[in-house]
């Protein structure tokens, strides 16, 4: 079985700072971890995904995630916000192995960015 | 490169209705396909999802059902439309066997009325 937690359902930072988006997990299993990005009335845009190899990973428009085992995280992060990074972001994660195919999701996390 | 599109991009039924909202994969073979459905401050819940013709998983009682007639083509259906029915639904596609990654298409709103 596998679950995930994100931590705040909104985060607002300014234009600049620094994003931390944070995601924890549980899983019986390896697993593998994603990250999603939601604009509004869009479907999900995939940011980034860790799949057992390296434990940064990076992902598009500047953001990247570290995968820590002994904390089961996977937070996301970007080192200054731009406006257009305001959406909604949702962390996922699924057993390792070819077989799995399903993913399951957090409740999402809405950022905020002021100018 | 693969595509996926989903249609109709909006939709406002009456209760006790049908429904058919469809969608399509293009450029690749096989694929496992899902429907999802969003609603506010609830996250992505898993409706359906299917790894081949005619193979359908429903992950949740409800008033919906879910079709595959062919290999890239996905149909989620209702024959009566309840008002919690409404919300936003995602098709979406996968490969098995690389890293389980999902792809969605744009989503429907379906506004139940």
């Amino acid at each position: 079985a596998q679950s995930v937690t994100q931590l705040g359902s909104h985060v607002s930072v300014s234009e600049g700072a620094l994003v931390l988006l944070r995601c924890n997990y549980s899983s019986s299993v390896p697993p593998y971890l994603f990250w999603y990005v939601q604009y509004p009335n869009q479907g999900l845009q995939l940011l980034l995904k860790y799949t057992s190899a390296a434990t940064l990973v990076k992902g598009i428009n500047g953001f990247e995630a570290e995968f820590k085992k002994s904390e089961t995280s996977f937070h996301l992060t970007k080192p200054s916000a731009h406006m257009s990074d305001a959406a909604e972001y949702f962390c996922a994660v699924s057993p390792s192995g070819g077989s799995n195919y399903k993913l399951t999701f957090g409740k999402g996390t809405l950022l905020t960015v002021n100018p | 490169s693969q595509t996926i599109h989903q249609w109709p991009a909006t939709l406002v039924q009456p209760v006790g209705s049908p429904l058919s909202l469809e969608c399509t994969v293009e450029g690749t073979s096989n694929p496992n396909l899902y429907w999802y459905r969003q609603a506010a401050g609830r996250g992505l819940q898993l409706l359906f999802y299917s790894v081949g013709i005619g193979q359908i998983s429903s992950e949740v009682p409800q008033n919906l059902s879910a079709s595959r007639p062919q290999d890239r083509q996905f149909i989620l259906s209702s024959k009566k439309l309840l008002l919690s029915d409404s919300g936003f639904y995602l098709c979406a596609w996968s490969v098995t066997g690389q890293g389980n990654t999902i792809y969605f298409g744009e989503g429907s709103w379906l506004t139940v009325v």
